[in-house]
């Protein structure tokens, strides 16, 4: 069963980056799929944020393509969220997911971490 | 950009009966739609892919269907656990991925 579950900061200063990682188990990211980030600010709806392939091919939301890098580090069988220059609007549980790419849909999602941007 | 619009915002439906929940795309998606269940303070659950597959361990109440612009997810026979929001995504044109706003199916 693969299970995936992400961690950073709560909270994050504005204008500083947004910095999570996603741990992967069940299942090796090397083997396949593509894996990503969505996020849900409070109260509202879901945003895709970006995928990664296990060979490193990227794509990102045009919304935030500026501000964002996502990697992975297969020897550690996790991938990694960096968000910069973070605004309140940045604020929402971030979901790490498998999917995208040629699958299209995300199954499974991780629990969620909330990031709330704030001084 | 693909704008996804889900009808009605909110759906106020008794248990044991049937809810019908639509979700429209700007332009064609063609089959490449799924639909995702959340309740409070957790992840979303894939339901539906492919417009009408349901996932692993899905119910066989939750049916999918529709094509192109249109596209309906129909609960059978409302359970407790249904109580929750759902959003469909399409995935035929990305990036980006785009969802609906979401319905709240909410007991009558």
């Amino acid at each position: 069963q693969v299970q995936l579950q992400e961690s950073g900061p709560g909270l994050v200063k504005p204008s500083e980056t947004l910095s999570l990682t996603c741990a992967v188990s069940g299942y090796s990211i090397s083997s396949g799929y593509y894996w990503g980030w969505l996020r849900q600010p409070p109260g509202k709806g879901l945003e895709w944020i970006g995928n990664i392939y296990h060979s490193g091919s990227t794509y990102y939301n045009p919304s935030l393509e500026s501000r964002v890098t996502i990697s992975v580090d297969t020897s550690k069988n996790q991938l990694s969220l960096k968000l910069s220059s973070v605004t309140a609007a940045d604020t929402a549980v971030y979901y790490c997911v498998r999917g995208g790419g040629s699958t299209g849909w995300f199954d499974p999602w991780g629990q969620g971490t909330l990031v709330t941007v704030s001084s | 950009e693909i704008v996804m619009t889900q009808s009605p915002a909110t759906l106020s439906v008794s248990p044991g009966e049937r809810a019908t929940l639509s979700c429209r795309a700007s332009q064609s998606v063609s089959s490449n739609l799924a639909w995702y269940q959340q309740k409070p303070g957790q992840a979303p659950r894939l339901l539906i892919y492919d417009a009408s597959t349901r996932a692993t361990g899905i119910p066989a109440r939750f049916s999918g269907s529709g094509s192109g612009t249109e596209f309906t997810l129909i609960i059978s026979s409302l359970q407790s656990e249904d109580f929750a929001v759902y959003y469909c995504q399409q995935y035929n044109t990305w990036p980006p991925y785009t969802f609906g706003q979401g319905t709240k199916l909410e007991i009558k």
